[in-house]
Protein backbone atom coordinates (compact mmCIF):
# COMPACT_ATOMS: atom_id res chain seq x y z
CA UNK A 1 0.00 0.00 0.00
CA UNK A 2 1.46 3.42 -0.77
CA UNK A 3 2.33 5.37 2.56
CA UNK A 4 3.94 8.35 3.43
CA UNK A 5 6.46 8.38 6.36
CA UNK A 6 7.42 11.02 8.97
CA UNK A 7 8.84 11.15 12.28
CA UNK A 8 6.00 10.57 15.08
CA UNK A 9 8.26 12.27 17.64
CA UNK A 10 8.74 16.34 17.94
CA UNK A 11 11.87 17.69 16.80
CA UNK A 12 12.94 20.27 19.83
CA UNK A 13 15.74 22.65 18.50
CA UNK A 14 17.55 25.46 19.95
CA UNK A 15 16.96 29.03 18.16
CA UNK A 16 19.62 29.69 15.74
CA UNK A 17 20.17 25.90 14.94
CA UNK A 18 19.02 23.96 11.77
CA UNK A 19 16.14 21.89 12.36
CA UNK A 20 15.60 18.91 9.66
CA UNK A 21 12.64 16.87 8.86
CA UNK A 22 12.33 13.62 6.94
CA UNK A 23 9.75 12.35 4.76
CA UNK A 24 9.70 8.83 3.45
CA UNK A 25 7.35 7.43 1.13
CA UNK A 26 6.86 4.20 -0.56
CA UNK A 27 4.64 2.60 -3.57
CA UNK A 28 4.79 6.11 -5.20
CA UNK A 29 6.47 7.51 -8.34
CA UNK A 30 6.08 11.31 -7.75
CA UNK A 31 6.87 13.81 -10.31
CA UNK A 32 6.60 16.60 -7.54
CA UNK A 33 6.51 16.66 -3.84
CA UNK A 34 5.47 19.46 -1.64
CA UNK A 35 5.48 20.80 1.83
CA UNK A 36 3.48 22.07 4.06
CA UNK A 37 3.27 23.77 7.68
CA UNK A 38 0.32 23.35 9.61
CA UNK A 39 -0.60 25.34 13.09
CA UNK A 40 -2.80 24.14 15.35
CA UNK A 41 -6.33 24.56 14.86
CA UNK A 42 -5.72 25.72 10.95
CA UNK A 43 -5.23 24.49 7.78
CA UNK A 44 -2.29 23.57 5.89
CA UNK A 45 -0.35 26.24 4.52
CA UNK A 46 2.13 25.96 1.43
CA UNK A 47 5.29 26.41 1.63
CA UNK A 48 7.70 24.94 -1.06
CA UNK A 49 7.32 22.42 -4.59
CA UNK A 50 9.89 20.32 -5.97
CA UNK A 51 9.52 18.88 -9.28
CA UNK A 52 11.53 14.74 -9.69
CA UNK A 53 14.11 16.59 -11.95
CA UNK A 54 15.41 19.34 -8.65
CA UNK A 55 17.85 17.85 -6.67
CA UNK A 56 17.02 20.98 -4.20
CA UNK A 57 14.83 23.95 -3.61
CA UNK A 58 15.27 27.18 -1.81
CA UNK A 59 13.14 29.63 -0.48
CA UNK A 60 14.61 32.22 2.24
CA UNK A 61 15.46 29.95 5.23
CA UNK A 62 13.68 26.65 3.76
CA UNK A 63 15.69 24.14 1.58
CA UNK A 64 14.25 21.04 0.54
CA UNK A 65 16.05 18.03 -1.32
CA UNK A 66 14.61 14.87 -2.99
CA UNK A 67 15.91 11.95 -3.94
CA UNK A 68 13.77 9.28 -6.25
CA UNK A 69 16.02 6.53 -5.57
CA UNK A 70 16.01 6.51 -1.81
CA UNK A 71 12.35 7.52 -2.37
CA UNK A 72 12.54 10.66 0.27
CA UNK A 73 12.70 14.56 1.34
CA UNK A 74 14.43 16.25 3.63
CA UNK A 75 13.28 19.70 4.80
CA UNK A 76 15.85 22.15 6.41
CA UNK A 77 15.07 24.98 8.29
CA UNK A 78 17.93 27.52 8.86
CA UNK A 79 18.53 29.68 11.29
CA UNK A 80 15.39 28.83 13.43
CA UNK A 81 13.29 31.07 15.45
CA UNK A 82 10.16 30.39 17.54
CA UNK A 83 8.28 31.28 14.89
CA UNK A 84 8.81 28.81 13.08
CA UNK A 85 7.17 26.18 15.67
CA UNK A 86 4.68 24.24 13.92
CA UNK A 87 3.93 21.02 12.06
CA UNK A 88 5.21 20.39 8.77
CA UNK A 89 3.45 17.97 6.80
CA UNK A 90 4.57 16.73 3.49
CA UNK A 91 2.70 16.16 0.87
CA UNK A 92 2.32 14.15 -3.00
CA UNK A 93 0.42 12.61 -5.08
CA UNK A 94 -1.31 13.60 -8.69
CA UNK A 95 -5.26 14.69 -8.65
CA UNK A 96 -5.35 13.49 -5.35
CA UNK A 97 -2.81 15.06 -2.88
CA UNK A 98 -1.96 12.97 -0.13
CA UNK A 99 -0.25 13.96 3.43
CA UNK A 100 2.11 12.37 5.47
CA UNK A 101 1.46 12.79 9.39
CA UNK A 102 3.46 15.79 10.00
CA UNK A 103 6.42 16.25 12.31
CA UNK A 104 5.99 18.73 14.77
CA UNK A 105 9.08 21.49 15.18
CA UNK A 106 9.67 23.06 18.63
CA UNK A 107 11.96 26.03 18.48
CA UNK A 108 13.88 26.57 21.84
CA UNK A 109 14.30 30.84 22.45
CA UNK B 1 -3.79 37.36 -0.56
CA UNK B 2 -6.55 35.55 -1.68
CA UNK B 3 -8.66 33.14 0.77
CA UNK B 4 -10.56 29.91 0.64
CA UNK B 5 -13.16 30.71 3.33
CA UNK B 6 -15.28 28.12 5.63
CA UNK B 7 -18.13 28.80 7.75
CA UNK B 8 -19.08 27.88 10.13
CA UNK B 9 -16.09 27.60 12.19
CA UNK B 10 -17.42 25.29 14.68
CA UNK B 11 -20.63 23.10 13.83
CA UNK B 12 -22.18 20.76 16.88
CA UNK B 13 -24.77 18.62 15.78
CA UNK B 14 -26.67 15.13 17.10
CA UNK B 15 -25.84 12.14 16.12
CA UNK B 16 -27.80 10.96 13.20
CA UNK B 17 -28.66 14.83 11.75
CA UNK B 18 -27.75 16.43 8.55
CA UNK B 19 -24.92 18.87 8.18
CA UNK B 20 -23.39 20.72 5.49
CA UNK B 21 -20.32 22.90 5.63
CA UNK B 22 -19.51 25.55 3.64
CA UNK B 23 -16.72 26.45 1.60
CA UNK B 24 -16.02 29.74 -0.90
CA UNK B 25 -12.82 28.70 -2.41
CA UNK B 26 -10.83 31.10 -4.83
CA UNK B 27 -12.42 33.20 -7.48
CA UNK B 28 -10.10 32.26 -10.35
CA UNK B 29 -9.43 28.33 -9.02
CA UNK B 30 -10.78 25.02 -10.79
CA UNK B 31 -10.29 22.36 -8.87
CA UNK B 32 -12.09 22.08 -5.45
CA UNK B 33 -11.07 19.46 -2.75
CA UNK B 34 -12.36 18.16 0.80
CA UNK B 35 -9.84 17.17 3.26
CA UNK B 36 -10.65 16.05 7.11
CA UNK B 37 -8.78 15.39 10.16
CA UNK B 38 -9.33 13.62 12.92
CA UNK B 39 -7.87 14.95 16.37
CA UNK B 40 -4.09 13.79 16.10
CA UNK B 41 -4.53 12.21 12.69
CA UNK B 42 -3.07 12.86 9.53
CA UNK B 43 -4.67 15.16 7.06
CA UNK B 44 -7.10 12.77 4.72
CA UNK B 45 -8.37 13.23 1.15
CA UNK B 46 -12.15 13.16 1.02
CA UNK B 47 -12.96 14.03 -2.36
CA UNK B 48 -12.08 16.15 -5.59
CA UNK B 49 -14.17 18.56 -7.53
CA UNK B 50 -13.70 19.92 -11.04
CA UNK B 51 -16.14 20.84 -13.77
CA UNK B 52 -19.39 20.33 -11.70
CA UNK B 53 -18.60 16.71 -10.87
CA UNK B 54 -16.72 14.46 -8.51
CA UNK B 55 -12.97 13.71 -10.33
CA UNK B 56 -12.14 11.39 -7.45
CA UNK B 57 -12.97 10.38 -3.86
CA UNK B 58 -11.87 8.19 -1.27
CA UNK B 59 -13.09 5.50 0.27
CA UNK B 60 -14.11 7.38 3.55
CA UNK B 61 -16.85 9.47 1.23
CA UNK B 62 -19.43 6.89 0.80
CA UNK B 63 -22.79 7.51 0.30
CA UNK B 64 -23.64 9.14 3.54
CA UNK B 65 -21.40 12.53 1.68
CA UNK B 66 -21.98 14.71 -0.90
CA UNK B 67 -20.62 17.31 -2.51
CA UNK B 68 -22.14 20.35 -4.64
CA UNK B 69 -21.20 23.65 -6.14
CA UNK B 70 -24.96 25.07 -6.06
CA UNK B 71 -24.03 28.36 -8.04
CA UNK B 72 -20.24 30.22 -8.66
CA UNK B 73 -18.96 30.55 -5.35
CA UNK B 74 -20.11 28.38 -2.90
CA UNK B 75 -18.15 24.71 -2.61
CA UNK B 76 -20.32 22.51 0.11
CA UNK B 77 -20.32 19.36 1.96
CA UNK B 78 -23.09 17.55 2.93
CA UNK B 79 -22.94 14.34 5.30
CA UNK B 80 -26.50 13.33 5.84
CA UNK B 81 -26.61 11.14 8.99
CA UNK B 82 -23.67 11.81 10.74
CA UNK B 83 -21.44 9.63 12.80
CA UNK B 84 -19.74 9.84 16.29
CA UNK B 85 -16.86 9.37 14.14
CA UNK B 86 -17.85 11.68 11.65
CA UNK B 87 -16.05 14.24 14.81
CA UNK B 88 -13.22 15.94 12.95
CA UNK B 89 -11.92 19.22 11.48
CA UNK B 90 -12.82 19.64 7.71
CA UNK B 91 -10.67 21.71 5.19
CA UNK B 92 -11.89 22.62 1.48
CA UNK B 93 -8.65 23.89 -0.46
CA UNK B 94 -8.52 24.89 -4.18
CA UNK B 95 -6.16 25.07 -6.64
CA UNK B 96 -5.79 26.65 -10.31
CA UNK B 97 -5.37 23.06 -11.86
CA UNK B 98 -4.67 19.62 -10.69
CA UNK B 99 -1.49 17.01 -11.43
CA UNK B 100 0.50 17.61 -8.13
CA UNK B 101 2.59 20.81 -9.61
CA UNK B 102 0.49 23.33 -7.74
CA UNK B 103 0.11 24.06 -4.60
CA UNK B 104 -3.53 23.81 -2.65
CA UNK B 105 -4.82 27.00 -0.87
CA UNK B 106 -6.88 26.16 2.59
CA UNK B 107 -9.33 27.19 4.65
CA UNK B 108 -9.32 27.30 7.91
CA UNK B 109 -11.26 24.53 8.87
CA UNK B 110 -14.85 23.62 9.85
CA UNK B 111 -14.58 21.81 13.80
CA UNK B 112 -17.50 19.62 13.76
CA UNK B 113 -18.46 17.57 16.48
CA UNK B 114 -20.71 15.07 16.81
CA UNK B 115 -22.37 14.05 19.87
Amino acid sequence: SQKIEQNSEALNIQEGKTATLTCNYTNYSPAYLQWYRQDPGRGPVFLLLIRENEKEKRKERLKVTFDTTLKQSLFHITASQPADSATYLCALGDNRLAFGKGNQVVVIP
Amino acid sequence: EPEVTQTPSHQVTQMGQEVILRCVPISNHLYFYWYRQILGQKVEFLVSFYNNEISEKSEIFDDQFSVERPDGSNFTLKIRSTKLEDSAMYFCASTIQTGGNEKLFFGSGTQLSVL
